[in-house]
């Protein structure tokens, strides 16, 4: 059974990058695609990229291009998201999800990982 | 201002059943298979739907997904005061070439 283990509460000022980690037990991580859910306090939920199903290749919420990065290490079955230049508005509960099916039209995301607190404050 | 149209709120007595909406177009909805997800305050969310109508192992058949169109929409039939939550529709869009979400319904149980 596949658990996603993310890193803990972060604090950090305007303009500085935050680093989140997804640590993925039960299969190596590149039998997987691992996306980036974010949802800020009192909102809904905000999907912001990962690997794409059909390629490989990352792809990002057009909103979050040039300032988000997903990445892995394979060795640490480990998914990351840089996401740089932090506002107030950044301040969120980010999750990693598992994109499960093979094809993007027909997917979903299952599991979630517990989340991680991004406060971005002055 | 979300791409998929959801009511901010429901509610309904325990026993009854209710229904939550989503409107979306034929960029997503229409062409593609719906998941419904619900969370509970302070936790992660979980699917409860997926491909419009298919339930997870262990999510009880009380709850079910339906699609017409470029509408979908979760049922809850026989409510329980367990079932308050916040509901969020999702799926993939052809013309953003990513996942987009509803903006959630809360659910109460009175």
């Amino acid at each position: 059974q596949v658990q996603l283990l993310q890193s803990g509460a972060e604090v950090k000022k305007p303009g500085a990058s935050v680093k989140v980690s997804c640590k993925v037990s039960g299969s190596p991580v590149t039998e997987l695609t691992i996306h980036w859910v974010r949802q800020a306090p009192g909102k809904g939920l905000e999907w912001m990229g990962g690997f794409d199903l059909e390629d490989g290749e990352t792809e990002y919420a057009q909103k979050f291009q040039g300032r988000v990065a997903v990445t892995e290490d394979t060795s640490a079955d480990t998914v990351y998201m840089d996401l740089s230049s932090l506002r107030s508005e950044d301040t969120a509960v980010y999750y990693c999800v598992t994109v499960k099916s093979q094809n993007n039209w027909n997917s979903w995301f299952d599991p979630w990982g517990q989340g991680t607190l991004v406060t971005v404050s002055s | 201002q979300s791409v998929l149209t959801q009511p901010p709120s429901a509610s309904g007595t325990p026993g009854q059943r209710v229904t939550i909406s989503c409107s979306g177009s034929s960029s997503n909805i229409g062409s593609n298979r719906v998941n419904w997800y619900q969370q509970f305050p302070g936790t992660a969310p979980k699917v409860l739907i997926y491909r419009d109508k298919q339930r997870p192992s262990g999510v009880p058949d009380r709850f079910s997904g339906s699609k017409s169109g470029t509408s979908a929409s979760l049922a809850i039939s026989g409510l329980q005061s367990d079932d308050e939550a916040d509901y969020y529709c999702a799926v993939w869009d052809d013309s953003l070439n990513g996942h987009v979400f509803g903006g959630g319904t809360k659910l109460t149980v009175l």
